[in-house]
Protein backbone atom coordinates (compact mmCIF):
# COMPACT_ATOMS: atom_id res chain seq x y z
CA UNK A 1 0.00 0.00 0.00
CA UNK A 2 0.80 3.72 -0.32
CA UNK A 3 2.13 4.04 -3.98
CA UNK A 4 2.78 7.06 -5.34
CA UNK A 5 3.06 7.66 -9.04
CA UNK A 6 4.42 10.03 -11.46
CA UNK A 7 3.69 11.58 -14.75
CA UNK A 8 5.79 11.57 -16.88
CA UNK A 9 8.79 10.04 -15.91
CA UNK A 10 11.34 11.80 -17.68
CA UNK A 11 10.25 14.89 -20.34
CA UNK A 12 12.79 17.17 -22.71
CA UNK A 13 11.25 20.37 -23.89
CA UNK A 14 12.17 23.81 -25.32
CA UNK A 15 13.25 26.86 -23.44
CA UNK A 16 9.85 29.09 -23.24
CA UNK A 17 7.21 25.68 -23.43
CA UNK A 18 5.02 24.71 -20.45
CA UNK A 19 5.44 21.39 -19.09
CA UNK A 20 2.77 19.84 -16.67
CA UNK A 21 4.03 16.99 -13.91
CA UNK A 22 1.07 14.60 -12.27
CA UNK A 23 1.45 13.40 -8.87
CA UNK A 24 -1.25 10.34 -7.76
CA UNK A 25 -1.68 8.51 -4.97
CA UNK A 26 -2.79 5.25 -6.48
CA UNK A 27 -4.35 3.60 -2.85
CA UNK A 28 -4.82 6.01 -0.35
CA UNK A 29 -6.28 9.51 0.00
CA UNK A 30 -3.93 12.15 0.06
CA UNK A 31 -5.40 15.76 1.68
CA UNK A 32 -1.42 16.99 1.45
CA UNK A 33 1.06 16.67 -0.69
CA UNK A 34 4.33 17.63 -1.12
CA UNK A 35 6.58 19.29 -4.31
CA UNK A 36 10.72 18.58 -4.19
CA UNK A 37 13.38 19.13 -6.60
CA UNK A 38 16.54 17.76 -6.72
CA UNK A 39 20.21 19.28 -8.64
CA UNK A 40 22.69 17.14 -9.48
CA UNK A 41 24.71 16.12 -6.71
CA UNK A 42 22.36 17.78 -4.50
CA UNK A 43 19.85 16.92 -1.47
CA UNK A 44 16.07 17.38 -2.00
CA UNK A 45 15.06 20.66 -2.21
CA UNK A 46 11.26 21.44 -0.69
CA UNK A 47 9.55 23.62 -3.00
CA UNK A 48 5.81 23.60 -2.19
CA UNK A 49 3.02 22.14 -0.10
CA UNK A 50 0.24 21.60 -2.07
CA UNK A 51 -3.47 20.92 -0.34
CA UNK A 52 -6.32 19.78 -1.76
CA UNK A 53 -8.98 22.59 -2.49
CA UNK A 54 -6.82 25.76 -1.36
CA UNK A 55 -3.66 27.59 -2.51
CA UNK A 56 -0.49 25.94 -1.80
CA UNK A 57 2.05 27.12 0.21
CA UNK A 58 5.80 27.90 -1.37
CA UNK A 59 8.75 27.36 -0.01
CA UNK A 60 10.90 30.78 -0.07
CA UNK A 61 12.51 31.99 -3.17
CA UNK A 62 10.48 29.57 -5.12
CA UNK A 63 8.20 31.74 -7.45
CA UNK A 64 4.52 30.82 -7.33
CA UNK A 65 3.63 32.05 -11.09
CA UNK A 66 6.19 30.17 -12.61
CA UNK A 67 5.41 27.07 -10.82
CA UNK A 68 1.74 26.32 -10.79
CA UNK A 69 0.05 23.96 -8.41
CA UNK A 70 -3.00 22.26 -8.37
CA UNK A 71 -4.40 19.56 -6.36
CA UNK A 72 -7.89 19.31 -7.56
CA UNK A 73 -8.52 15.85 -6.49
CA UNK A 74 -7.40 13.87 -2.57
CA UNK A 75 -5.06 11.42 -5.00
CA UNK A 76 -3.91 13.92 -7.67
CA UNK A 77 -1.42 17.29 -7.53
CA UNK A 78 -0.17 18.43 -10.74
CA UNK A 79 2.78 20.77 -10.90
CA UNK A 80 3.07 22.89 -13.90
CA UNK A 81 6.87 24.72 -15.04
CA UNK A 82 5.70 27.76 -16.93
CA UNK A 83 8.07 28.92 -19.62
CA UNK A 84 10.72 26.55 -19.11
CA UNK A 85 14.18 27.73 -19.03
CA UNK A 86 17.63 25.62 -18.66
CA UNK A 87 18.12 26.50 -14.90
CA UNK A 88 14.81 24.43 -14.61
CA UNK A 89 16.43 20.89 -15.50
CA UNK A 90 16.12 19.35 -12.61
CA UNK A 91 14.58 16.26 -11.08
CA UNK A 92 11.01 16.63 -9.66
CA UNK A 93 9.55 14.68 -7.00
CA UNK A 94 6.51 14.49 -4.86
CA UNK A 95 5.16 13.12 -2.26
CA UNK A 96 2.23 12.55 -0.45
CA UNK A 97 0.83 12.30 3.20
CA UNK A 98 -0.35 8.83 4.35
CA UNK A 99 -3.55 7.69 5.28
CA UNK A 100 -5.31 6.26 8.08
CA UNK A 101 -2.23 4.65 10.88
CA UNK A 102 0.33 5.96 8.44
CA UNK A 103 -1.32 9.68 8.84
CA UNK A 104 2.25 11.08 9.71
CA UNK A 105 4.53 9.23 7.10
CA UNK A 106 5.16 10.93 3.72
CA UNK A 107 5.49 8.32 0.39
CA UNK A 108 7.48 9.55 -2.60
CA UNK A 109 6.95 9.19 -6.13
CA UNK A 110 9.61 7.99 -8.45
CA UNK A 111 10.49 11.28 -9.86
CA UNK A 112 10.09 13.40 -13.02
CA UNK A 113 13.67 14.43 -14.79
CA UNK A 114 13.12 17.33 -16.67
CA UNK A 115 15.28 18.64 -19.43
CA UNK A 116 15.14 22.07 -21.00
CA UNK A 117 17.10 22.54 -24.06
CA UNK B 1 13.47 20.71 13.46
CA UNK B 2 16.67 19.60 14.66
CA UNK B 3 19.87 19.61 12.53
CA UNK B 4 21.26 16.11 11.60
CA UNK B 5 25.18 15.21 11.04
CA UNK B 6 26.04 12.40 9.32
CA UNK B 7 29.24 11.32 7.18
CA UNK B 8 29.28 11.98 3.44
CA UNK B 9 30.01 8.41 2.58
CA UNK B 10 30.68 4.97 3.89
CA UNK B 11 31.63 1.40 2.23
CA UNK B 12 30.47 -1.95 3.17
CA UNK B 13 31.05 -5.63 1.76
CA UNK B 14 28.31 -7.20 0.52
CA UNK B 15 26.71 -9.96 3.56
CA UNK B 16 27.92 -7.71 6.10
CA UNK B 17 26.07 -5.42 8.47
CA UNK B 18 26.26 -1.68 7.29
CA UNK B 19 25.93 0.87 10.61
CA UNK B 20 25.06 4.26 9.44
CA UNK B 21 25.64 6.74 12.54
CA UNK B 22 23.62 10.12 13.07
CA UNK B 23 24.08 12.73 15.63
CA UNK B 24 21.43 15.14 16.01
CA UNK B 25 22.64 16.89 19.36
CA UNK B 26 19.62 19.61 19.84
CA UNK B 27 17.14 17.17 19.05
CA UNK B 28 13.98 17.70 21.33
CA UNK B 29 11.75 16.00 23.20
CA UNK B 30 8.73 15.71 20.61
CA UNK B 31 11.06 14.86 18.09
CA UNK B 32 11.76 11.72 16.16
CA UNK B 33 14.33 9.91 14.04
CA UNK B 34 13.01 9.19 10.55
CA UNK B 35 15.56 7.31 7.99
CA UNK B 36 14.68 7.86 3.91
CA UNK B 37 17.07 6.44 1.10
CA UNK B 38 17.18 7.40 -2.07
CA UNK B 39 18.34 4.70 -4.96
CA UNK B 40 20.15 6.80 -7.39
CA UNK B 41 17.69 8.35 -10.04
CA UNK B 42 14.56 7.26 -7.60
CA UNK B 43 12.34 8.73 -5.14
CA UNK B 44 13.19 8.48 -1.78
CA UNK B 45 12.23 5.64 0.15
CA UNK B 46 11.21 5.39 3.93
CA UNK B 47 12.93 3.12 5.82
CA UNK B 48 12.22 3.25 9.79
CA UNK B 49 11.67 5.59 12.47
CA UNK B 50 11.41 6.34 16.09
CA UNK B 51 11.37 8.07 19.52
CA UNK B 52 13.74 6.79 22.23
CA UNK B 53 13.09 3.05 21.85
CA UNK B 54 15.33 0.84 19.13
CA UNK B 55 12.62 -0.15 16.66
CA UNK B 56 12.86 -3.17 13.53
CA UNK B 57 11.17 -3.58 10.86
CA UNK B 58 11.85 -5.80 8.15
CA UNK B 59 14.11 -3.37 6.31
CA UNK B 60 16.23 -2.38 9.38
CA UNK B 61 17.18 -1.73 12.95
CA UNK B 62 17.41 1.77 14.55
CA UNK B 63 19.51 2.56 17.51
CA UNK B 64 18.81 5.45 19.37
CA UNK B 65 20.98 6.38 22.36
CA UNK B 66 19.46 7.04 25.42
CA UNK B 67 20.41 10.36 25.33
CA UNK B 68 18.56 10.73 22.00
CA UNK B 69 21.65 12.84 20.59
CA UNK B 70 22.79 10.20 17.98
CA UNK B 71 21.35 6.80 16.60
CA UNK B 72 22.31 4.36 14.04
CA UNK B 73 20.32 2.71 11.17
CA UNK B 74 21.28 -0.82 10.94
CA UNK B 75 21.16 -2.78 7.43
CA UNK B 76 21.52 -6.78 8.89
CA UNK B 77 22.79 -8.30 5.67
CA UNK B 78 23.81 -5.68 3.28
CA UNK B 79 22.99 -6.42 -0.28
CA UNK B 80 24.18 -4.34 -3.35
CA UNK B 81 20.96 -3.29 -3.83
CA UNK B 82 21.50 -1.32 -0.79
CA UNK B 83 23.90 1.25 -2.41
CA UNK B 84 21.71 4.21 -2.28
CA UNK B 85 22.46 7.75 -0.50
CA UNK B 86 20.49 7.35 3.33
CA UNK B 87 19.05 10.40 5.18
CA UNK B 88 18.88 10.76 8.75
CA UNK B 89 15.92 13.43 9.64
CA UNK B 90 14.62 14.93 12.87
CA UNK B 91 10.95 16.09 12.84
CA UNK B 92 8.36 16.39 14.96
CA UNK B 93 5.36 14.52 14.30
CA UNK B 94 2.83 17.05 16.08
CA UNK B 95 1.82 18.57 13.19
CA UNK B 96 0.24 15.67 11.71
CA UNK B 97 3.18 14.85 8.85
CA UNK B 98 1.52 18.47 7.56
CA UNK B 99 5.46 19.62 7.20
CA UNK B 100 7.66 18.68 4.38
CA UNK B 101 10.53 16.80 5.18
CA UNK B 102 14.31 18.78 5.63
CA UNK B 103 16.59 16.53 3.76
CA UNK B 104 20.54 17.34 4.81
CA UNK B 105 23.29 15.58 2.45
CA UNK B 106 22.88 12.33 3.20
CA UNK B 107 25.34 9.26 3.71
CA UNK B 108 26.04 7.49 0.36
CA UNK B 109 26.76 3.95 1.49
CA UNK B 110 28.25 1.91 -1.15
CA UNK B 111 28.07 -1.96 -0.76
CA UNK B 112 31.36 -3.59 -2.40
CA UNK B 113 30.81 -7.25 -3.72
Amino acid sequence: GAVVSQHPSWVICKSGTSVKIECRSLDFQATTMFWYRQFPKQSLMLMATSNEGSKATYEQGVEKDKFLINHASLTLSTLTVTSAHPEDSSFYICSARGGGARYNEQFFGPGTRLTVL
Amino acid sequence: DAKTTQPPSMDCAEGRAANLPCNHSTISGNEYVYWYRQIHSQGPQYIIHGLKNNETNEMASLIITEDRKSSTLILPHATLRDTAVYYCIVRSRSGGGADGLTFGKGTHLIIQP
